[in-house]
């Protein structure tokens, strides 16, 4: 069926360099992709999102590239801090399956001092 | 304001016993999901409900019924229980509009 996955389970960065995350999609017709960011032994919270209509969109200290041509969204974190040590998910609403949420596997970012 | 709220949030089975989880959330928010997180799969849907009265299935809906009696509430029921079943939950709710979903502490249960 189709999914969203990321690229590498695990990506490891020092403290101040810049982070990029990657997710590889296969669902098209998704009206949005989101980031979330999971924290050990809590419940993902949510970063940022795209519209399937946008290629860029910058939060604070993160940006969300969209690429609909290869299927590929990624998450650049600037400046990385040991906080944002976290499980990094990449998420999709299938506009054929509503308002459905569906996740990816995740990337462990870690962060050294 | 608690947001969403999971109940209990550790428990023990024994495989073929019977238990349900509950997710509130006082957000006022029309959407809710289940989900079961296990390593190295991600987040897993189970079943999402958009409004009071309504379920719908998600990728891995065998085993387990939900019910949203009101807005409010979620709730996740295993009839017999199973070891292939032993995962972290979590339940998560949003608005109708937006993609922002607030999630739970999770739930971590354990079939032996």
């Amino acid at each position: 069926g189709e999914s969203v996955g990321l690229h590498l389970p695990t990506l490891s960065v020092q403290e101040g360099d810049n982070s990029i995350i990657n997710c590889a999609y296969s669902n098209s017709a998704s009206d949005y992709f989101i980031w979330y960011k999971q924290e050990s032994g809590k419940g993902p919270q949510f970063i940022i999102d795209i519209r399937s209509n946008m290629d860029k969109r910058q939060g604070q200290r993160v940006t969300v590239l969209l690429n609909k041509t290869v299927k590929h969204l990624s998450l650049q974190i600037a400046a990385t801090q040991p906080g944002d040590s976290a499980v990094y998910f990449c998420a999709e609403t299938p506009s054929q399956a509503g308002t459905a949420l569906i996740f990816g596997k995740g990337t462990t970012l870690s962060v050294s001092s | 304001n608690a947001g969403v709220t999971q109940t209990p949030k550790f428990r023990v089975l024994k495989t073929g016993q019977s238990m349900t989880l509950l997710c509130a959330q006082d957000m006022n928010h029309e959407y809710m999901y289940w989900y079961r997180q296990d390593p190295g799969m991600g987040l897993r849907l189970i079943h999402y409900s958009v409004g009071e009265g309504t379920t719908a299935k998600g990728e891995v809906p065998d085993g387990y019924n939900v019910s949203r009696l009101k807005k409010q509430n979620f709730l996740l029921g295993l009839e017999s229980a199973a070891p292939s079943q032993t995962s972290v939950y979590f339940c998560a709710s949003r608005p109708g509009t937006g993609t922002e979903a607030f999630f739970g502490q999770g739930t971590r249960l354990t079939v032996v």
